[in-house]
């Protein structure tokens, strides 16, 4: 079990861009979830799916963000004309029961 | 999910036990305690949950009023390695959590 990996760990990109991450949760959990933080702030709930099931979605996530889990598996975090205001950590976490296991990030900077 | 409050910072001088409150004033019948913390520059990590029982593990201790309302998350002695952001969250057993801006505890030696 090596936990949760996030790829890539850091990203910069132009604005207008269109970037995708990756998150391996740790095997066997079936709850996947990705937040977003910037600095000074707590992480903001992003997307979460049970198995390859999309169940909740953040009211706040702009239609630029899209997210894919689809076999169940590995998730992909596509956001599409990034913006600076896109600037933040990227975390995914995985669970089995209660408690979320946080993977490194991945830290976007939008120039 | 109900909203949790919290002091922004404490110190706590090494080798002492910090003791993290939490308040959660609307928390509802099937919602746990939960507390992470995150260590700069890293995700954040599990410490410990409860319902409504006292609970202890490697890490903490979590104590919860019996109303619920309020908890306290203890750890026996701080060491510098546990100077972090401590987030006190309520949630059921599934879906997001929601954190707040928690509480960054600065151990000093």
């Amino acid at each position: 079990d090596t936990g949760v990996s996030q790829d890539p760990r850091h990203k910069i990109t132009k604005r207008g861009q269109n970037v995708t991450f990756r998150c391996d949760p740790i095997s066997e959990h079936n709850r996947l979830y990705w937040y977003r933080q910037t600095l000074g702030q707590g992480p903001e709930f992003l997307t979460y799916f049970q198995n390859e099931a999309q169940l909740e979605k953040s009211r706040l996530l702009s239609d630029r963000f899209s997210a894919e889990r689809p076999k169940g598996s590995f998730s992909t975090l596509e956001i599409q004309r990034t913006e600076q205001g896109d600037s933040a950590m990227y975390l995914c976490a995985s669970s089995r029961q209660a408690e979320q296991f946080f993977g490194p990030g991945t830290r976007l900077t939008v120039l | 999910d109900a909203k949790t409050t919290q002091p922004p910072s404490m110190d706590c001088a090494e080798g002492r036990a910090a003791n993290l409150p939490c308040n959660h004033s609307t928390i509802s019948g099937n919602e746990y305690v939960y507390w992470y913390r995150q260590i700069h520059s890293q995700g954040p990590q599990y410490i410990i949950h409860g319902l409504k029982n006292n609970e202890t593990n490697e890490m903490a201790s979590l104590i919860i009023t019996e109303d619920r309302k309020s908890s306290t998350l203890i750890l026996p002695h701080a060491t510098l390695r546990d100077t972090a952001v401590y987030y006190c969250i309520v949630n059921t057993n599934a879906g997001k959590s929601t954190f707040g801006d928690g509480t960054t505890l600065t151990v000093k030696p």
